[in-house]
C-alpha cells in the first residue's frame, strides 16, 4: 500500500537549471497538493489540483508550474531554479477540498540550489 | 502573517506519562483542526482532527481538546511512548476550503524512557 510517492527523494541543482518532481497516489483521491518546507518553518501551499484537469495557485506559486498529468499524477516544474527554492517539498493528496477530508503526504524530496 | 501558532518548539516527557501540544489561531474563521505526527525523513502522517462543533475528539491516546473562545486547541497524548518522539504539526482550515491548510511551524516532542 504505497500512499503516495515522490520522486526523486534527493536532487541538487545548479542555479538556472530545470526539473520535474514527480508524485503519484494509488489511493483514487480527486485533489493533490504541492507543499514546500523550509526550516523552522510549517508547510507552505504551492500549487493544488481539486481534481482532475484543474490547478490553482497556493500561498508560494511563483517560480513553479504544476501539471495534473491524470488523476493519480501531479508534477511540480522548476522552469529556472533559484537558491531559494531550495526546500524540501512534499507532496499530498485527499479525497476532496473540504476540511474533514484530512491531506495525505509523501516522504518528500530533498531540492538543493547551488 | 502566521495564522497558525505553536509557541513551544520542543517539549521533553517521560514514558508513560501525559504529553501536551499547544496551537493557537488567530483566523476566527477557521473551523476544522488537525493534527499531523512527522517523523525525520518521512512525510506528515494525519494523526486527528477536530471539527469547530466540537470541544473534544478522542482516538485511542490521543486527544484535542478545542476551545474557541480562546483561539487554542491542544493534543494530548496520555500515555506518551518513545515511539511518540516527533514533531507535531497543528493546521486548521475553513471547512469549505480544506485545500488551504494553515500549518504551525511545529512542536518537536522527545519522549524519555
Amino acid at each position: 500500500n504505497a500512499g503516495v510517492t515522490q520522486t526523486p527523494k534527493f536532487q541538487v541543482l545548479k542555479t538556472g537549471q530545470s526539473m520535474t518532481l514527480q508524485c503519484a497516489q494509488d489511493m483514487n483521491h480527486n485533489s493533490m497538493y504541492w507543499y514546500r518546507q523550509d526550516p523552522g518553518m510549517g508547510l507552505r501551499l504551492i500549487y493544488y489540483s481539486a481534481s482532475e484537469g484543474t490547478t490553482d495557485k497556493g500561498e508560494v506559486p511563483n517560480g513553479y508550474n504544476v501539471s495534473r498529468l491524470n488523476k493519480r499524477e501531479f508534477s511540480l516544474r522548476l522552469e529556472s531554479a533559484a537558491p531559494s527554492q531550495t526546500s524540501v517539498y512534499f507532496c499530498a493528496s485527499s479525497v476532496g477540498v473540504r476540511g474533514n477530508q484530512p491531506q495525505h503526504f509523501g516522504d518528500g524530496t530533498r531540492l538543493s540550489i547551488l | 502573517d502566521q495564522q497558525v501558532k505553536q509557541n513551544s518548539p520542543s517539549l521533553s516527557v517521560q514514558e508513560g506519562r501525559i504529553s501536551i501540544l499547544n496551537c493557537d489561531y488567530t483566523n476566527s474563521m477557521f473551523d476544522y483542526f488537525l493534527w499531523y505526527k512527522k517523523y525525520p525523513a518521512e512525510g506528515p502522517t494525519f494523526l486527528i482532527s477536530i471539527s469547530s462543533i466540537k470541544d473534544k475528539n478522542e482516538d485511542g491516546r490521543f486527544t484535542v481538546f478545542l476551545n474557541k473562545s480562546a483561539k487554542h486547541l491542544s493534543l494530548h497524548i496520555v500515555p506518551s511512548q518513545p515511539g511518540d518522539s516527533a514533531v507535531y504539526f497543528c493546521a486548521a482550515s475553513k471547512s469549505n476550503s480544506g485545500y488551504a491548510l494553515n500549518f504551525g511551524k511545529g512542536t518537536s516532542l522527545l519522549v524519555t524512557p
